[in-house]
């Protein structure tokens, strides 16, 4: 069974960059899927922040695009997210997922992370 | 920014069958892309439901199926049970993004 753990600071001041890492186990991460950053703000829906592939490519959900970073380090079998100049309208519940990328079920995220709740305040 | 519209809640009695539809565009579901399904339950991160627009995962029981049709989507829940009390979110591929885009989600509750 695939397992993906988020990682990272709980708190970020506002104009600040959040950063955040997915630990992957039990998966290669460069078989074949890519690697994806969702976020739920409090009470609301999800929005796709972005998508990056073992090799590197990367996909950026366009109005976040300006302020996003998706990175890879296969050595570690992890991936990770940095958002900056974050404000209070980023605080939000951060998953990593795997994308699925042939087939049916091509374009959906078969296996999350539980979560981590990233707050912006001073 | 969801670019795929659902109702807002949805509500039944158990054993009953509610249904929740997906509306998208000619950049999402109405250019052919799979729409997929997630179950979120309170607390917790989705998980995914249905694929590929009408397939099931292993484990998921055969009283959940889902449709598409045109630009829309929707997911058929049969004998509403109190553990299906979730949020049910829908998504895509939008050409526009070039990404995943997510439907603004469903709020199902068993009355």
């Amino acid at each position: 069974q695939v397992q993906l753990q988020e990682s990272g600071p709980g708190l970020v001041k506002p104009s600040e960059t959040l950063s955040l890492t997915c630990a992957v186990s039990r998966y290669s991460i460069t078989s074949g899927y890519y690697w994806s950053w969702i976020r739920q703000p409090p009470g609301r829906g999800l929005e796709w922040i972005g998508n990056i592939y073992h090799t590197g490519t990367t996909y950026y959900n366009p109005s976040l695009k300006s302020r996003v970073t998706i990175s890879v380090d296969t050595s570690k079998n992890q991936f990770s997210l940095k958002l900056k100049s974050v404000t209070a309208a980023d605080t939000a519940v951060f998953y990593c997922a795997r994308g699925v990328t042939w087939g049916t079920a091509r374009g959906s995220f078969d296996y999350w992370g539980q979560g981590t709740l990233v707050t912006v305040s001073s | 920014q969801s670019v795929l519209t659902q109702p807002p809640s949805v509500s039944g009695a158990p054993g009953q069958r509610v249904t929740i539809s997906c509306t998208g565009s000619s950049s999402n579901i109405g250019a052919g892309y799979a729409v997929h399904w997630y179950q979120q339950l309170p607390g917790t991160a989705p998980k995914l439901l249905i694929y590929g627009d009408s397939n099931r995962p292993s484990g998921v029981p055969d009283r959940v199926s889902a449709s598409r049709s045109g630009t829309s989507a929707s997911l058929a829940i049969t004998g509403l049970q109190a553990e299906d009390e979730a949020d049910y979110y829908c998504q895509s591929y939008d050409s526009s993004l070039s990404g995943g885009v997510f439907g603004t989600g469903t709020k199902v509750t068993v009355l």
